[in-house]
């Protein structure tokens, strides 16, 4: 069965420093990876995406993500945190023709000054 | 550009009320259309799809219903809440793989 997992439930970095959001995901075939993120009070906006190809991604905002398949692991980062960046972030993992994503549990972050 | 709304944003319901939650979607035709589920602390959780008008299916079973009247409505409603119902209510539609979700519906149930 599909799963994703978020091991990290809160993080806190300070303005600045780098960030690393980790995700690790079961899947029987090569799945599409995705991270998204949330303000509070929101909806979800996408960042980015994977779906084939180059294994490290770019998104919006700064972010990147890279899949690793023998890791079964799709780790957001980002090299330096700005105050705007706090929220929560969720990864999910989906296939094509599939008619839903799994989320995560999601990573709440909080930027300190 | 395809645009997608989700009324109402804040919603406090007692127990045993009606509920009715709306989703709009603008761009495009014939999309494939969610109603997301957010408890507190836990992640996403599917309720309902719809491919087309009239069609829904169910992911898990619950207190709530859904309808698509139109090919861009897509509706969420219960005849009687419950406590368990409280949530943040997400409506999607998906482009491709990638969703594009709503701005969310706070339902608070006391």
């Amino acid at each position: 069965a599909q799963s994703v997992t978020q091991p990290d439930i809160h993080i806190t970095v300070s303005e600045g420093a780098s960030l690393e959001l980790r995700c690790n995901y079961s899947y029987g075939a090569t799945p599409y990876l995705f991270w998204y993120v949330q303000s509070p009070g929101q909806g979800l906006q996408l960042l980015l995406k994977y779906f084939s190809g180059d294994t490290l991604v770019q998104g919006i905002k700064g972010f990147e993500a890279e899949f690793k398949r023998s890791q079964s692991s799709f780790n957001l980062r980002k090299p330096s945190v700005h105050w705007s960046d706090a929220a929560e972030y969720f990864c999910a993992v989906g296939e094509s023709g599939a008619n839903n994503l799994f989320f995560g549990t999601g990573t709440r972050l909080t930027v300190i000054p | 550009s395809q645009t997608i709304h989700q009324w109402p944003a804040t919603l406090v319901q007692p127990v045993g009320s009606p509920l009715s939650l709306e989703c709009t979607v603008e761009g495009t035709s014939n999309p494939n259309l969610y109603w997301y589920r957010q408890a507190a602390g836990r992640g996403l959780q599917l309720l309902f799809y719809s491919v087309g008008i009239g069609q829904i299916s169910s992911e898990v079973p619950q207190n709530l219903s859904a309808s698509r009247p139109q090919d861009r409505q897509f509706i969420l409603s219960s005849k009687k809440l419950l406590l368990s119902d409280s949530g943040f209510y997400l409506c999607a539609w998906i482009r491709g793989v990638a969703y594009t979700f709503g701005s969310g519906t706070r339902l608070t149930v006391v």
